[in-house]
């Protein structure tokens, strides 16, 4: 069974500071994804950023990127100049290849500080 | 990016009737649909994955004649919550994954509260 574990439940930054989210995941599979997912008040899940476990190089997206260690099974996810729209709760999810059924992690509540 | 749209968002019904929840892909042919559940302040749990044309692979401890799914079509799924009862009570979201391989991304719906009362 594959795991995914948020040792964070809660994070508050300062708005344009930056913040890392944690993530650590447990898998057998060789080839694999990782995402971070957030989920606003409104409940409705969006994709931050995805990784794929054969790829070294760190995937980013504007103000997002992931420190990706595979050797580590370590995930984290940094956000740069926070704002607002980034208060939300944050998911770190993993899919193996060829099965799109994601393992969630419980989740990290990001509180951004105005 | 794909759409996949979930109806109702809200559903409040009476204990021991049925509920049935819809999740269509809206632009884009869907093979397999997840459904989760999530608890207050808590994370997303695989309920099952729903394959178009055969029946649903079910997750461990969900029972199967409770939730009830059907994926009729390639861009439908239904779960179906029989004779629910207030520990029902949840969030379900469905999602649905886009068939190219390459750049696996799973869509969500926005997500069902249900109330059993």
């Amino acid at each position: 069974a594959q795991t995914v574990t948020q040792s964070q439940p809660e994070m508050s930054v300062q708005e344009a500071e930056t913040v890392t989210l944690s993530c650590t995941y447990d898998t057998s599979e060789s080839d694999y994804y990782l995402f971070w997912y957030k989920q606003p008040p409104s409940r409705q899940m969006i994709l931050v950023i995805r990784q794929e476990a054969y790829k070294q190089q760190n995937a980013t997206e504007n103000r997002f990127s992931v420190n990706f260690q595979k050797a580590a099974k370590s995930f984290s996810l940094k956000i740069s100049d926070s704002q607002l729209g980034d208060a939300a709760m944050y998911f770190c999810a993993l899919a193996n290849f060829g099965n799109e059924k994601l393992t969630f992690g419980t989740g990290t509540r990001l509180t951004i500080i105005p | 990016g794909a759409v996949v749209s979930q109806h109702p968002s809200r559903v409040i019904c009476k204990s021991g009737t049925s509920v049935k929840i819809e999740c269509r892909s809206l632009d884009f042919q869907a093979t397999t649909m997840f459904w989760y559940r999530q608890f207050p302040k808590q994370s997303l749990m695989l309920m099952a994955t729903s394959n178009e044309g055969s029946k649903a692979t079910y997750e461990q401890g969900v029972e199967k004649d409770k939730f009830l799914i059907n994926h009729a079509s390639l861009t439908l799924s239904t779960l179906t919550v029989t004779s629910a009862h207030p520990e029902d009570s949840s969030f379900y979201i469905c999602s649905a994954t886009f068939p190219d391989r390459a750049k696996t991304e799973a869509f969500f719906g926005q997500g069902t509260r249900l109330t059993v009362v």
